[in-house]
């Protein structure tokens, strides 16, 4: 199994609070991914990293913000949290440094439910 | 419009059965990778398949088997002697080129039910 975790594994949290979700490879893979998984829409890209400080928005980047200041850290950070970033939230690794395309892997997942 | 569809949300069937989960993507590349991933109840999201563009070779894996076909844009996944440890959502996802990099779109899904 890739080394990916995340953390934390369970959040609530209010609306309007700050959340930050962190996201750890011990694999030295170049890219890393955030997706959100929500009933009737598969996952969707939220942010991505390929590489240190680079990185690029996703399909659904409204309303959260990446950092990633080490190779083996992504965080992502909802800035005043609301209701509708209730949902599941997956990090994911590849290596596609060469141009090619390699196997994502995924951590298991944050659940954060915003009240 | 999707880039990946699946139009089965749901599958319903009876241990033993074979089925068959659909998968329809849509590019102008000619360069691309498609991909079949696995999430049990427990919610982690495993890898099952990779095959890029220029191989269209079926693939079978034990009691899976993949049916990629460029003509119809189709890269659709079978299982053979349903078990209810099949019992999962599946996910297509196809990777293009962009900008260099290769993003993945997600499909939305079918959810599979293996009954006993």
């Amino acid at each position: 199994d890739a080394g990916i975790t995340q953390s934390p594994r369970h959040k609530v949290t209010e609306t309007g609070t700050p959340v930050t979700l962190r996201c750890h490879q011990t694999e030295n893979h170049r890219y890393m991914y955030w997706y959100r998984q929500d009933p009737g829409h598969g996952l969707r890209l939220i942010h991505y990293s390929y590489g240190v400080k680079d990185t690029d928005k996703g399909e659904v980047s409204d309303g959260y913000s990446v950092s990633r200041s080490k190779t083996e850290d992504f965080l992502l950070t909802l800035e005043s949290a609301t209701s509708s970033q209730t949902s599941v939230y997956f990090c994911a690794i590849s290596d596609a440094g060469t141009g090619l395309q390699e196997t994502q892997y995924f951590g298991p997942g944050t659940r954060l439910l915003v009240l | 419009a999707q880039k990946v569809t699946q139009a089965q949300t749901e599958i319903s069937v009876v241990e033993k059965e074979d089925v068959t989960l659909d998968c329809v993507y849509e590019t102008r590349d000619t360069t691309y990778y498609l991909f079949w991933y696995k999430q049990p109840p427990s919610g982690e999201l495993v890898f099952l398949i990779r095959r890029n563009s220029f191989d269209e070779q079926n693939e079978i894996s034990g009691r899976y088997s993949w049916n990629f076909q460029k003509s119809t844009s189709s890269f659709n996944f079978t299982i053979t002697a349903s078990q209810v440890v099949d019992s999962a959502v599946y996910f297509c996802a196809l990777s293009e080129p962009a900008g260099g990099s290769y993003i993945p779109t997600f499909g939305r899904g079918t959810s599979l039910i293996v009954h006993p």
